[in-house]
């Protein structure tokens, strides 16, 4: 176990519902992340908060909505999807400030079917 | 724009022997580079950071270069075992900017140990 939690494990959902995912970190962490993997691409960064605060969007479209209420949870709200939002999402934190470290924690990640 | 390569999509190997991996990146300078060992669904797990300045760095049976004239590293696995059977990634990280990272990730290598 890394010390990040992601549920559900598994969704499956219609174009015109309304979800959300769910990340939690155990090791005090001030930064978390939201990335995006699809088959054969690489992983893709689609948010990061910083003590609570969104410090990048990186051009996500807006039915994708990140959330962040403290340090330990980060949530991705989901709504009106599309089939080619089907993927992988993962969910990572990390203290770059420790000295010499600066590896990135992962969760097991969502994996999302949009029907 | 940034351009991670991973040399190829699939590398099989005879147990035993030493997989070498490579990564090559363009339109980038990074302040270090990072390995990561992902298995089929479940999130990447950190193996190695290498910063601009160091040449070389081991652990255990693994081995990391980095060329910043070359713009490549070279991730090395010396007797292999099928347990070592895996996708690599490839991660670039720029700088510490404001306690957080921003992180570039290659397609990966998907390592294959053959018994």
């Amino acid at each position: 176990e890394t010390g990040v939690t992601q549920t559900p494990r598994h969704l499956v959902m219609g174009m015109t519902n309304k979800k959300s995912l769910k990340c939690e970190q155990h090791l005090g962490h001030n930064a978390m992340y939201w990335y995006k993997q699809s088959a054969k691409k690489p992983l893709e960064l689609m948010f990061v908060y910083n003590f609570k605060e969104q410090t990048e969007n990186n051009s996500v479209p807006s039915r994708f909505s990140p959330e962040c209420p403290n340090s330990s949870h980060l949530f991705l709200h989901l709504h009106t999807l599309q089939p080619e939002d089907s993927a992988l999402y993962l969910c990572a934190s990390s203290q770059p400030d420790r000295v010499f470290n600066y590896e990135q924690y992962f969760g097991p990640g969502t994996r999302l079917t949009v029907t | 724009s940034q351009k991670i390569e991973q040399n190829s999509e699939a590398l099989n190997i005879q147990e035993g022997k030493t997989a070498t991996l490579t990564c090559n990146y363009t339109n980038y300078s990074p302040a270090y580079l990072q390995w990561y060992r992902q298995d089929p669904g479940r999130g990447p797990v950190f193996l190695l950071l290498i910063r601009e300045n160091e040449k070389e760095k081991r652990k255990e049976r693994l081995k990391v270069t980095f060329d910043t004239t070359l713009k490549q590293s070279l991730f090395h696995i010396t007797a292999s075992q099928p347990a070592d059977s895996a996708t690599y990634l490839c991660a670039l990280d720029g700088a510490n900017s404001g306690g957080y990272q921003k992180v570039t990730f290659g397609t990966g290598t998907k390592l294959q140990v053959i018994p």
